[in-house]
């Protein structure tokens, strides 16, 4: 059984560049969320897809957008690309509307902006 | 504003001891609070769930409790192993009406297990 897996796993891109991070969920799974994680800190809410709709959004400007594709899979979206993107960035998949049962989360991509 | 407080930031034990991590929160309307291990360069792990009515929950050697009067829980690791190094999150969800919970992290507590 595949958990969540996230590709690549690593990246560097140049400030204002555009990049497309993507995320398969747990098999089961119809939920993606997507978290950004600066070192040293807990990860922070980008937004949250169901059903191929944005169902949530964290404090995150429009330079971040996403699309669910329907085999739920999803990708993260990041344009015009700051130094300050650098980070951590987690997928995680759950099974809505169970609101008790846990994120599974992948591995990341760790972004680089230079 | 909805808000989620670890501490200590970081500790060292030894390999064997014990140690409790602390979690404080202020998130409104609680729905449950959950503790993650995550492994440096890994994603978040689930150790424990516990909703309102839950005040203490196992996993191994892991034990969480939760008191949702003082909106405050905490994280027990009992005769810690070197695997125990990790990062441990506090998250607390919130029950949104329309779209489900909306979940918090806190900032971690950085576990060190030294032998």
């Amino acid at each position: 059984d595949a958990g969540v897996t996230q590709s690549p796993t690593h990246l560097i891109k140049t400030r204002g560049q555009q990049v497309t991070l993507r995320c398969s969920p747990k098999s089961g799974h119809d939920t993606v969320s997507w978290y950004q994680q600066a070192l040293g800190q807990g990860p922070q809410f980008i937004f949250q897809y169901y059903e191929e709709e944005e169902r949530q959004r964290g404090n995150f400007p429009d330079r971040f957008s996403g699309h669910q594709f329907p085999n739920y899979s999803s990708e993260l979206n990041v344009n015009a690309l700051l130094l300050g993107d650098s980070a951590l960035y987690l997928c995680a998949s759950s099974l809505v509307p169970a609101e008790n049962s846990p994120l599974h989360f992948g591995n990341g991509t760790r972004l680089t902006v230079t | 504003k909805n808000q989620v407080e670890q501490s200590p930031q970081s500790l060292i034990i030894l390999e064997g001891k014990n140690c409790t991590l602390q979690c404080n929160y202020t998130v409104s309307p609680f729905s449950n609070l959950r503790w993650y291990k995550q492994d440096t360069g890994r994603g978040p792990v689930s150790l424990t769930i516990m909703t309102f009515s839950e005040n203490t929950k196992s996993n191994g050697r892991y034990t969480a409790t939760l008191d949702a009067d003082t909106k405050q829980s905490s994280l027990h690791i009992t005769a810690s192993q070197l695997s125990d190094s990790a990062s441990y999150i506090c998250v607390v969800s919130a029950r949104i009406k329309a779209a489900g919970n909306k979940l918090t992290f806190g900032g971690g507590t950085r576990v060190l297990v030294k032998p």
